[in-house]
């Protein structure tokens, strides 16, 4: 089984410009997650999708941040202006059922995003 | 906001020792997984415990949840450099939630 696949591995660009970073989940996985991984940190979510709906933003800095899943499969992330605070590793995550035993995150190997 | 605390931060122990790191949280969660990342990857679940003073072995890794669904021990025996990782401790935050602590970064020398 393919797992979580995530690009680019590695971006780097200039603050204000702008980044998109995709994601395609494990077939068969309604809920998708973006995190964003600081150095030295745990990873934070950002948004969370349930099919093709967004299920929590509450994180998500909607003022530069946007992601997207249109047909309920791969998705994006877009930052539009970067700013330098912004540098971390972004990781997608699916998830198949959300049981109490059964629940289990499939992480990507997430993009690093490093902006100067 | 939900306090968790994961000790100690960073970890730097001889190949061939035992020890232990902790979670804690002054909240009452109804299950807690333990998650393993390596430099360059994504975090991979290690295990999930769900009843209150549960005990859980993975190989030389041992899991226990507190009986007060409190906070959460990792116990890893005779530690090997291929258990060289951040371990993320993350309990269950609603019905398709969880919540991320800091992490504990073990090193192991060989």
């Amino acid at each position: 089984e393919a797992g979580v696949a995530q690009s680019p591995r590695y971006k780097i660009i200039e603050k204000r410009q702008s980044v998109a970073f995709w994601c395609n989940p494990i077939s068969g996985h309604a809920t998708l997650y973006w995190y964003q991984q600081i150095l030295g940190q745990g990873p934070k979510l950002l948004i969370q999708f349930q099919n093709n709906g967004v299920v929590d933003d509450s994180q998500l800095p909607k003022d530069r941040f946007s992601a997207e899943r249109l047909k309920g499969v791969d998705s994006t992330l877009k930052i539009q202006p970067a700013k330098l605070e912004d540098s971390a590793v972004y990781l997608c995550a699916s998830v198949l059922g959300a049981g109490v035993s059964s629940y289990e995150q499939y992480f990507g190997p997430g993009t690093r995003l490093t902006v100067t | 906001t939900q306090l968790l605390e994961q000790s100690p931060q960073f970890l730097s122990i001889q190949e061939g020792e035992n020890l232990t790191v902790y979670c804690n949280s002054s909240s009452v969660f109804s299950s807690l997984q333990w998650y393993r990342q390596e430099p360059g990857e994504g975090p991979v679940l290690l295990v999930t415990v769900v009843t209150g003073g549960e005990v859980k072995k993975l190989k030389r890794l041992t899991f226990q949840f507190g009986d007060a669904r409190k906070d959460s021990s990792l116990h890893i025996t005779a530690a090997q450099p291929g258990d060289t990782g951040l371990y993320l401790c993350a309990p269950r935050a609603g019905w398709d939630k969880i919540i991320f602590g800091k992490g504990t970064r073990l090193h192991i020398l060989p």
